[in-house]
This record gives C-alpha cells, structure tokens and sequence, in this order.
C-alpha cells in the first residue's frame, strides 16, 4: 500500500518567505508526527496530532511555526517569514493508536528546505 | 522531558567486524524503545524495538538490541556488519502515557569492503 508522502521534496526559498510543507500519511493512521531534523543534529519533535484531540505543539521552535490536519488526514506544516537557520529536512510520520506507547512510525521521504 | 544520548556520531568498520552503538535515555517512567535506520537515499525504517519482556531483541538483518533497565540503556549489536549495513542509526524512546517519541542524534556508521 501507500507509504507517507509529503511535498515538494525541495524547497527553495528566501529569507523573509513563507512556506508550506505537506504531508499526507497512510490510510487509517490517526496519529501524526512533524519533526526537523538537521545536519548533525538527529531529529527534533516539532508537533503532534492524535485523531481529534489537540495538538500537541510544544516542540514547535517559534510562533512563526504553525501546523494544522485537515480532516484527521493531510497536515500542513508553516513556516512564516522564513530564517536561514530554518533550513533543515521536515521528516513526517504517522503511526496506528496503539496501548502504552506501542506504536511503530512510518516516515515520509522528507521535504528538504533551504532558506537563502 | 525524557532525552536520549547516542555517543558516537560517526563510526567506521571494516567488513566483518562487530557492531555496538550506544544509547541512553534519560526518563522517569515505563518506556518503550526503539532503532531507526536510515540508509541512503530512503526513509526511516523500524530496525527493531523493545515493550517488555526478554530485554534482549533480535530485529531485522541479524541486528539485536538488549535492554538493561539499571544503565537506563538500550545498545545496538551486531556480530558481523556487511558493506550493505552503511546507514544512520537512530535510537528512539517513548513512554507508556506519552505518545510521542524522542530521538537520539543518530550515528552515521560507515562499513568498508
């Protein structure tokens, strides 16, 4: 079946731009994961959707960082007025509820996004 | 906050040589664990992952991880690595209440023929 895809798979944008990343997971799965990973730096949880709860934002960077899920499927990563150190790949995941944490992610490709 | 330390940001084997790649996670509950691996050019894919039970896991690719509770560890093994084993190795915990997961920086592991 169908992995997570998300796009574009490059982005190139200025400094001072806004820019939108998608990510649209596997049939069924409820759960959905945004994380950065940077050069070096492995990957950094940035916001969680689980069904219709709320979001968990609280590894969000800034306030110019924003994520919303449509629907309970297709999520939306933006990122406003874009800085250079925003540069990174935005891996997404999505996951199965599972009892006590017993979850395996999905990864997407990534979206790799370079701020100039 | 639960955090996880790989310690080794870059290895370099030989074929044939055997693998152990270090993780520790700092966390005040129940937790669940987990390796990543990512080789070039693909995604992140589960390598293996331990709940409960026998602390020592076999995952795939002749990869086993064990679990000591005491060292609040989780290392990755393998006795023999293949050229085909060059990847980023990620270790990843999370807890029983808690849904997300944390990662360790990885560890970028070269294998020469």
């Amino acid at each position: 079946g169908a992995g997570v895809s998300q796009s574009p798979s490059n982005k190139v944008t200025e400094k001072g731009k806004d820019v939108e990343l998608r990510c649209d997971p596997i049939s069924g799965h409820t759960a959905l994961y945004w994380y950065r990973q940077s050069l070096g730096q492995g990957l950094e949880f940035l916001i969680y959707f689980q069904g219709n709860s709320a979001p968990d934002k609280s590894g969000l960077p800034s306030d110019r960082f924003s994520a919303e899920r449509t629907g309970g499927s297709v999520s939306t990563l933006t990122i406003q007025r874009t800085q250079q150190e925003d540069s990174a790949v935005y891996l997404c995941a999505s996951s199965t509820p599972a009892e006590r944490g017993r979850y395996e992610q999905y990864f997407g490709p990534g979206t790799r996004l370079t701020v100039t | 906050a639960q955090s996880v330390s790989q310690h080794n940001h870059h290895v370099i084997l030989s074929e044939a040589a055997s693998l152990e790649l270090g993780c520790n996670y700092s966390y005040g509950g129940t937790v669940n664990l987990f390796w990543y691996v990512q080789y070039p050019g693909q995604h992140l894919q589960l390598l293996l992952k331990y709940f409960s039970g026998d602390p020592l896991v076999k995952g795939i690719k002749g990869f086993e991880a064990e679990f000591i509770k005491s060292k609040f560890s989780f290392n990755l093994r393998k006795p023999s690595v293949q050229w085909s084993d060059t990847a980023e190795y990620f270790c990843a915990v999370n807890g029983y209440n808690n849904n997300d997961m944390r990662f360790g920086a990885g560890t970028r592991l070269t294998v020469k023929p």
